[in-house]
């Protein structure tokens, strides 16, 4: 079964401090793995997606396909890193997305 | 900047009402979908469209969902009746390829 685990519900950091946001995935084949990111009072978007290898706002995420996990990482999170994250998995590029449960990260100042 | 536009933002109905959400996504997009977020359940994928036929409603309520694509520009969700645990906030979003692009969602109230 296709799924996205993220098993952190709320996750409170203080600033300066580094953050992990994990999520893990079954999916039978080569999925393509994004990050998506809701602020307050703001729409969901695209932070990252493991296709682009890039850092977004100091983010990286790791493909680790013997773990099936692609975790979120900053090694200092900042006030504004205060949002709701979500891990989504899709088998192609036309396929529909399947998002996680979504963690509620908190920076404390 | 292009961006997915929904109507209307906030609604508020009693139990029984018909309720219409209306979605334009950006042009080009192929790819339409509805999600429904909630506390419990997060984000759920309700319907997804690509040109304009329905590809997956898997995740609606067939007896008072009903999601359509009339033209590329317009997407519509439609409940009928209405029961006070659609009470939600509903996502559009339109795609071209991997990226989602979401709408500023309309949130439900059904009393």
């Amino acid at each position: 079964a296709q799924r996205v685990t993220q098993p952190e519900k709320l996750l409170s950091v203080f600033k300066g401090a580094p953050v992990e946001l994990k999520c893990n995935y079954s999916y039978s084949g080569s999925p393509e793995l994004f990050w998506y990111v809701q602020y307050s009072r703001q729409r969901l978007q695209l932070l990252l997606r493991h296709i682009s290898r890039e850092s977004i706002k100091g983010f990286t995420a790791d493909l680790n396909k013997g773990e099936t996990s692609f975790h979120l990482k900053k090694p200092f999170a900042q006030e504004e890193d205060s949002a709701m994250y979500y891990c989504a998995l899709s088998g192609t590029s036309y396929d529909k997305v399947i998002f996680g449960p979504g963690t509620s990260l908190s920076v404390i100042p | 900047d292009a961006r997915v536009t929904q109507t209307p933002r906030h609604k508020v109905t009693e139990m029984g009402q018909e309720v219409t959400m209306r979605c334009q996504p950006i042009l080009g997009h192929n790819t339409v979908f509805w999600y429904r977020q909630t506390m419990m359940q997060g984000l759920e994928l309700l319907a997804y469209f690509r040109n304009r036929a329905p590809l997956d409603d898997s995740g609606m309520p067939k007896d008072r969902f009903s999601a359509e694509m009339p033209d590329a520009t317009l997407a519509t969700l439609k409940i009928q009746p209405s029961e006070p645990r659609d009470s939600a906030v509903y996502f559009c979003a339109s795609g071209q390829g991997y990226e989602q692009y979401f709408g500023p969602g309309t949130r439900l109230t059904v009393t």
